[in-house]
């Protein structure tokens, strides 16, 4: 099947821990993105990379750390887990404009509890 | 910034009824408009898109309209269904280089049988 597939689909963990997130395409795409959906359903975006260069960080803290080691794949980590990070983590991917339209398609979501 | 304000937040409707949502955006150089379904426990989905150079795209029952003037867009559903229960999002971009997209609040709609 083609799609974006994350690793784990749950994630419970406590305070202080650090985790890491996992995100593949196997669309073709050229850039990848994360989105952190809270309990209230907003979606809102933290990264983007395109071609394993990242183009858009969201005034996200530190503790949170994108790696591409390649353009199917766009990790998340994180350090040092507070409670306020809980919420469902989204990765998405989309073309470049330039190969095709902005469409973006979405993960099935990580969610992420913080004890 | 854009910024995309979404109504109503939740929506009722008799299946076989029609339902509409309704977007608002504030930066009139954003040229595309998707709308995303989310399931329950998945991921959201694309079910229908617009650009700013058409005012209406039709998808079997689903339709999108765009007022660029008035900087809105809407998402028609008609002859509902029980699968179409689903938060829906609107959402907008200027579709040049690397913009981001930026989501409307979500729309909580329950077809009632």
């Amino acid at each position: 099947d083609t799609a974006v597939s994350q690793t784990p689909k749950y994630l419970v963990t406590q305070m202080g821990n650090d985790k890491s997130i996992k995100c593949e395409q196997n669309l073709g795409h050229d850039t990848m993105y994360w989105y952190k959906q809270d309990s209230k359903k907003f979606l809102k975006i933290m990264f983007s990379y395109n071609n394993k260069e990242l183009i858009i960080n969201e005034t996200v803290p530190n503790r949170f750390s994108p790696k591409s080691p390649d353009k199917a794949h766009l990790n998340l980590h994180i350090n040092s887990l507070e409670l306020g990070d809980s919420a469902v983590y989204f990765c998405a991917s989309s073309l470049n404009p330039g190969r095709g339209g902005p469409e973006q398609f979405f993960g099935p979501g990580t969610r992420l509890t913080v004890l | 910034g854009e910024n995309v304000e979404q109504h109503p937040s939740t929506l009722s409707v008799q299946e076989g009824d029609s339902a509409v949502i309704k977007c608002t955006y504030s930066d009139s150089a954003s040229n595309y408009f998707p709308w995303y379904k989310q399931e329950l426990g998945k991921g959201p989905q694309l079910i229908i898109d617009i650009r700013s150079n058409v005012g209406e795209k039709k998808d079997q029952r689903i339709a999108v309209t765009l007022n660029k003037t008035a900087k809105h867009f809407s998402l028609h559903i008609t002859e509902t269904q029980p699968e179409d229960s689903a938060v829906y999002f609107c959402a907008a971009r200027l579709d040049f280089g690397n913009e981001k997209l930026t989501f409307g609040t979500g729309t909580r709609l329950t077809i009632i049988p």
